[in-house]
């Protein structure tokens, strides 16, 4: 079985600060990770994925993520957060030769001007 | 088109009714998923069709719910005898799976489904 935990449903920053969303997994094989995106009234869209290569992976709009397996971490960071960055942000996990993807309970993203 | 679609965008029915929802994938993506994402539920999976290979149905919440995809395409999703508790957005999923494709899902917008 696999899962996923968001940690805080909602995350509020200012304008310019760091913004670090967690995400911890449960695997019984190496996983597979990912954060999705979605905007408001839009669909979700693939912000980065891990699956064994580099630890750290870069993903659009500035985003990076970090698979931490001691820890059984994916948090999601940026450096400098951005108005357009509001939106509900999704970790997922799948493995090896198993298409689904199960996915977390999602965090709230809210930008203070 | 260039995207997932999904029909109807809004349904509201009455309790007891039966209900239809669409998904049209992006053209050769093998890959077909429907979850379901309800108020501080996150995305719950419902049912997964990668090509002609059986349906993987383990999400499906009970026996009113069933999902079809013909020739490959376009799916439906089916609830029977709708109750309150499945007011919900369902969303439609396609991919061409593998290499560098892994885990890229391409989502609709949903079909936003309220059971008065």
């Amino acid at each position: 079985a696999q899962s996923v935990t968001q940690l805080g449903s909602h995350v509020s920053v200012s304008e310019g600060a760091l913004v670090l969303l967690r995400c911890n997994y449960s695997s019984s094989v190496p996983p597979y990770l990912f954060w999705y995106v979605q905007y408001p009234n839009q669909g979700l869209q693939l912000l980065l994925k891990y699956t064994s290569a580099a630890t750290l992976v870069k993903g659009i709009n500035g985003f990076e993520a970090e698979f931490k397996k001691s820890e059984t971490s994916f948090h999601l960071t940026k450096p400098s957060a951005h108005m357009s960055d509001a939106a509900e942000y999704f970790c997922a996990v799948s493995n090896f030769g198993n298409e689904k993807l199960t996915f977390g309970t999602g965090t709230r993203l809210t930008i203070i001007p | 088109g260039a995207g997932v679609s999904q029909s109807p965008s809004n349904k509201v029915t009455e309790k007891g009714k039966d209900v239809e929802l669409r998904c049209d994938p992006i053209s050769g993506h093998t890959a077909l998923y429907w979850y379901r994402q309800s108020l501080g539920q996150g995305l719950e999976f419902l049912i997964y069709f990668q090509g002609n290979s059986a349906p993987d149905k383990s999400g499906l919440p009970s026996d009113r719910f069933s999902a079809e995809r013909t020739g490959g395409s376009v799916s439906t999703l089916t609830i029977q005898r709708t109750q309150q508790e499945d007011s919900a957005v369902y969303l439609c999923a396609s991919s061409s799976w593998g290499g560098a494709n892994t885990g890229e899902l391409f989502f609709g917008e949903g079909s936003r489904l309220t059971v008065l």
